[in-house]
């Protein structure tokens, strides 16, 4: 039982590439998230995705995509890497209901230069 | 505007000692509130819940009090030990169907 996994653990862009961070869980739960960690703003929501099929957008989703492949995997793309989002990326998945705890993955550490 | 406040600067407190962290939010009527524990290099590990009807929760050594007047919630980690140091993140409902969390206070516990 992994429960939350990220991949890559660590990556570098250059500015204007685009890449995919993949995450997957194994605890059946419907909803996922993708949070973004900058130091001194804590996480923000950039997506989530309440169930199969749906998507969302959170706080700051500007530059991101994002896909729910099925129920396990949500993925997240930047299709032109910007140097602002130099950050560290979190997925987290909950069960359905309002105050179910989330279950973070640990991080992608991603760096545009 | 909404916000979330927790103090910024590390607490640093003794061995055995009570560490207390503040979580105050202002803007909000959250349902409920988390706090969760976030050590270097890896993703937040959910501690607690509490409900807006609820003064206080216990855990084992934590307790986390709701003061929805006051809009604040504190939480307490008794008989600190070196191993409770991490950074503790309090997130609330926001009613946006997801949880909104604040920037976290970095907890040192010195032997």
């Amino acid at each position: 039982n992994a429960g939350v996994t990220q991949t890559p653990k660590f990556q570098v862009l250059k500015t204007g590439q685009s890449m995919t961070l993949q995450c997957a869980q194994d605890m059946n739960h419907n909803s996922m998230y993708w949070y973004r960690q900058d130091p001194g703003m804590g996480l923000r929501l950039i997506y989530y995705s309440a169930s199969e099929g749906t998507t969302d957008k959170g706080e700051v989703p500007n530059g991101y995509n994002v896909s729910r492949l099925n129920k396990r995997e949500f993925s997240l793309r930047l299709e032109s890497a910007a140097p602002s989002q130099t950050s560290v990326y979190f997925c987290a998945s909950s069960e359905a209901r309002d105050n179910s705890p989330l279950h973070f993955g640990n991080g992608t550490r991603l760096t545009v230069t | 505007s909404q916000k979330i406040e927790q103090n910024s600067e590390a607490l640093n407190i003794q061995e055995g000692k009570t560490a207390t962290l503040t979580c105050n939010y202002t803007n909000y009527s959250p349902a409920y509130l988390q706090w969760y524990r976030q050590d270097p290099g890896r993703g937040p590990v959910f501690l607690l819940l509490i409900r807006e009807n609820e003064k206080e929760k216990r855990k084992e050594r934590l307790k986390v009090t709701f003061d929805t007047t006051l809009k604040q919630s504190l939480f307490h980690i008794t008989a600190s030990q070196p191993a409770d140091s991490a950074t503790y993140l309090c997130a609330l409902d926001t009613g946006r169907r997801a949880l909104t969390f604040g920037s976290g206070t970095r907890l040192q516990v010195q032997p």
